[in-house]
């Protein structure tokens, strides 16, 4: 059962390219979070929202509740972005259901 | 700065052995989280605890127990170790279940099982 499907598995891109991670869902949720995990396993929280459009530096986190999808985008990319990129969603029964995760490289 | 401490970052171990890994947090958290994360398959919640002596069986509970004995510790315990439960395992709390609040991860510990 994939509740959360993110697309691509894996992305490979040169420096200054634009990219965009997607996250769809079935399930009705309350929020939805993006995380980051970098080689050595730690996890970084980068977003948590639930409608519209969240900004952090090159980093943009959109969703759209009726379509049950949402995208990351990261700008201008550099190679200190290579990491997993993850998409988890908080369903109606406060649980966290997770993507497999986006691993992303990005070449000098 | 909040902090998710686990005790290892690697750790290698025999089939049958018994395994402890250890989860710290100092932000006075009420509720921690064992994930296992493997390729392909994303993070799996084994258990999770909303207080001090309390747990709650995630989807992957099976040769796995826990222990909450102190709120800032929150340990998973693998009775007798297994090849297939080679994995990275990682730690989380929050502050409450409600709505909106973020978990804060440790680095992980990667175990492997030989």
């Amino acid at each position: 059962k994939n509740e959360v499907e993110q697309s691509p598995q894996n992305l490979t891109a040169q420096e200054g390219e634009f990219i965009t991670i997607n996250c769809s869902y079935s399930v009705g949720i309350s929020a939805l979070h993006w995380l980051q995990q970098h080689p050595g396993g730690g996890i970084v929280s980068l977003f948590m929202l639930s409608s519209g459009k969240k900004k952090h530096g090159r980093l943009i986190a959109t969703i759209n509740i009726q379509e049950k999808h949402s995208s990351l985008h990261i700008t201008a990319s550099h190679p200190r972005d290579s990491a997993v990129y993850i998409c988890a969603v908080m369903d109606s029964n406060y649980q966290l259901i997770w993507g497999a995760g986006t691993k992303l490289i990005i070449k000098p | 700065d909040v902090k998710v401490t686990q005790s290892s970052r690697y750790l290698v171990k025999r089939t049958g052995e018994k395994v402890f890994l250890e989860c710290v947090q100092d932000m006075d958290h009420e509720n921690m989280f064992w994930y296992r994360q493997d390729p392909g398959l994303g993070l799996r919640l084994i258990y999770f605890s909303y207080d001090v002596k309390m747990k709650e069986k995630g989807d992957i509970p099976e040769g796995y127990s826990v222990s909450r004995e102190k709120k800032e510790r929150f340990s998973l315990i693998l009775e007798s170790a297994s090849t297939n439960q080679t994995s990275m395992y990682l730690c989380a709390s929050s502050l409450t279940t409600a709505l909106n609040y973020g978990y804060t991860f440790g680095s992980g510990t990667r175990l492997t099982v030989v």
